[in-house]
């Protein structure tokens, strides 16, 4: 069956530094979103992802889908302390579920 | 638009026993998932109901199963509870592929 991978699993940054977290599929995806879940929190939808080579810009977040359609890349730059949390990706395997990668944890140094 | 409700909010269990979780979505979503989150793990899927049918199901034991209701509001039950069914059940509501979760019931089992 088809399984999200994200790298890394936690990520530390200092406040103000920029940081990259990867997603990696198995098989090709339909298309690709993320979430954020916030400490104490559940999961919000951020963005979805349709086309191959995709870049779609929220603020500071830059988020990218791979040529292949295999893989997707969440860009942060000038991190805050608003940005604290678990950022999924999260892939449709052609059916009705979406498969969950196991997250990116991010806390941030001020 | 309210959104995704799920009661309880906490619960306490000890093993052997059964326990039922709901899920009300948002109003006019038809499809309900369910996941269940435990640190480390990310988001494991469980069931998808849509219309009163499940259409998709995680890889989960038998005693994990579920229910819709025609008004759409969902159940899920887990029979002969294990400690290691300890963990966050999410449920998430949606109209097309954009998922909007609950805040989830925190299940520990003792």
């Amino acid at each position: 069956g088809q399984q999200v991978m994200q790298i890394p699993q936690y990520q530390h940054v200092q406040e103000g530094e920029d940081f990259t977290t990867y997603c990696n599929s198995s098989t090709t995806l339909s298309n690709i979103q993320w979430y954020k879940q916030r400490p104490g929190g559940h999961p919000v939808f951020l963005i979805q992802l349709v086309k191959s080579g995709e870049v779609k810009k929220q603020k500071r977040l830059t988020f990218q889908f791979g040529e292949a359609k295999k893989n997707s890349s969440l860009h942060i730059t000038a991190t805050q302390t608003t940005d604290v949390g678990t950022y999924f990706c999260a892939g449709p395997p052609g059916g009705y579920k979406l498969s969950f990668g196991a997250g990116t944890t991010v806390t941030v140094r001020a | 638009k309210a959104g995704v409700t799920q009661t309880p909010r906490y619960l306490i269990k000890t093993r052997g026993q059964q326990v039922t979780l709901s899920c009300s979505p948002i109003s006019g979503h038809r499809s309900v998932s369910w996941y269940q989150q435990t640190p480390g793990q990310g988001l494991q899927f469980l069931f998808e109901y849509f219309s009163e049918t499940q259409r998709n199901k995680g890889n989960f034991p038998g005693r994990f199963s579920g229910r819709q209701f025609s008004n759409s509001r969902s159940e899920m039950n887990v029979s002969t509870l294990e400690l290691g069914d300890s963990a966050l059940y999410l449920c998430a509501s949606s109209l097309g592929e954009k998922l909007f979760f609950g805040s989830g019931t925190q299940l520990s089992v003792l």
